[in-house]
């Protein structure tokens, strides 16, 4: 079942910053926080994870907030090979991941 | 490394054919699992393999079944096509425990006639 929600779509602008919200509410101690996205008709690819800590790697950021009821993805410089579609999962400890409906990102020049 | 690869790309199948697809994980990742995607019901996962054993099961019908060789490498086999098995079918491996991060292949493309 579900235990994340996304907004449906979002726009920003080539060169910005996209930042993609997440709530995870009912969030378990042990649960971690992945986003994927899925260039249309790909196979999704992993951005990124974390438990509680922000994290950074070579192609996003993650902020996930004190009680970890909700995470932000940055994007810092989105450009067109960013628009997706991105997924915010909640992983328990089994490789059984439930994508939503993920948010729409587009990127518009 | 390389990635994740799916055999074929691109399948059509008529109802009531079986069809079995295949999965080479990244080298030295033991778990593999499946998921399909179609635009009514979105990703949803149909199973894990580990260790040449069924690890994790979702919820579909006994008609999609898997196997995972000594290698692990994986095949997904659905039987008794129905039209609505018509979907994009991925693979994702990780590398051993049920924690670590999954790695998608490109998918193959099912259609159903």
């Amino acid at each position: 079942d579900a235990k994340t929600t996304q907004p449906p779509s979002m726009d920003c602008a080539e060169g910005r910053a996209a930042n993609l919200p997440c709530n995870h509410s009912t969030i378990s101690g042990n649960e971690y926080v992945y986003w994927y996205r899925q260039i249309h008709s790909q196979g999704p690819q992993y951005i990124i994870h974390g438990l509680k800590n922000n994290e950074t790697n070579e192609m996003a950021s993650l902020i996930i907030t004190e009680d970890r009821k909700s995470s932000t993805l940055i994007l810092p410089h989105a450009t067109l090979r960013d628009t997706a579609v991105y997924y915010c999962i909640v992983k328990t400890g089994a490789n059984n991941l439930f994508f939503g409906t993920g948010t729409r990102l587009t990127v518009i020049p | 490394k390389a990635g994740v690869t799916q055999t074929p790309r691109y399948l059509i199948k008529t109802r009531g054919q079986q069809v079995t697809l295949s999965c080479s994980p990244i080298s030295g990742h033991r778990s593999v699992s499946w998921y399909q995607q179609t635009p009514g019901q979105g990703l949803q996962f149909l199973f894990e393999y580990f260790s040449e054993t069924q690890r994790n099961k979702g919820n579909f019908p006994g008609r999609f079944s898997g196997r995972q060789f000594s290698n692990s490498r994986s095949e997904m086999n659905v039987s008794t096509l129905e039209l609505g098995d018509s979907a994009l079918y991925l693979c994702a491996s990780s590398p051993i425990t049920q924690g670590d991060t999954q790695y998608f292949g490109p998918g193959t493309r099912l259609t159903v006639l």
